[in-house]
């Protein structure tokens, strides 16, 4: 069975600090997907990045990044010079072949004060 | 950008009343879904959708739901003789291929309160 774990329920950063959002996922499947996924206070789901059980390259989107480490299991989730716009709950998730679901994290609520 | 519309924003209805939630998915997506969300809680998988057909569901998705594509556009969500724990968001997604290599492209969500 498929299960995330994301161990942070809730993190407050103050402006311009640096926050990494953790997510440890479990698969016996050997291709799978990740996602992450923020959920903003307005409650809509919008989509952040894809990366494939294959690509182990770490991704930088603006401030984000990503670093993905098979080894552990994880897909964790950098926010650099957080702002307060990046309030919100994160999700992380997982898709694996065959399936035709995403399984969700618990989400980590992250506050981003001024 | 296309997106996949949910209406309505917001559902009050009574215990035990039927509620149909409805979604117009991304008009070249082939496979469509239906999450639910408890309030505070993890986003949960209710049932995917493809070729006219249910292809998975979860436990949640009891004799209680049903899903429907009635046109070409719509994709329905029927919850009949609704319970108090029924009340939650419901998201609609869509994805132009299936899983697991494809990004769900989810509605806004509508909120159900069964009173």
């Amino acid at each position: 069975a498929q299960k995330v774990t994301q161990a942070q329920t809730e993190i407050s950063v103050v402006e311009k600090e640096d926050v990494t959002l953790d997510c440890v996922y479990e698969t016996r499947d050997t291709t799978y997907y990740l996602f992450w996924y923020k959920q903003p206070p307005s409650g809509e789901l919008v989509f952040l990045i894809r990366r494939n059980s294959f690509d182990e390259q770490n991704e930088i989107s603006g401030r984000y990044s990503w670093n993905f480490q098979k080894s552990t299991s994880s897909f964790n989730f950098t926010i650099t010079a957080s702002q307060v716009v990046d309030s919100a709950v994160y999700f992380c998730a997982l898709s694996v072949n065959y399936g035709q679901n995403f399984v969700f994290g618990p989400g980590t609520r992250l506050s981003v004060l001024p | 950008e296309p997106e996949v519309t949910q209406t309505p924003s917001h559902q009050v209805t009574q215990m035990g009343q039927e509620v149909i939630l409805r979604c117009v998915p991304i008009s070249n997506h082939l496979y469509f879904y239906w999450y639910r969300q408890i309030l505070g809680q993890k986003v949960e998988f209710l049932v995917s959708f493809y070729n006219n057909e249910i292809s998975e569901k979860s436990e949640i998705f009891d004799d209680q739901f049903s899903v429907e594509r009635p046109d070409g556009s719509n994709f329905t969500l029927k919850i009949r003789s609704t319970k108090l724990e029924d009340s939650a968001m419901y998201f609609c997604a869509s994805s132009l291929t299936g899983p697991p290599n494809q990004p769900q492209h989810f509605g806004d969500g509508t909120r159900l309160s069964i009173l």
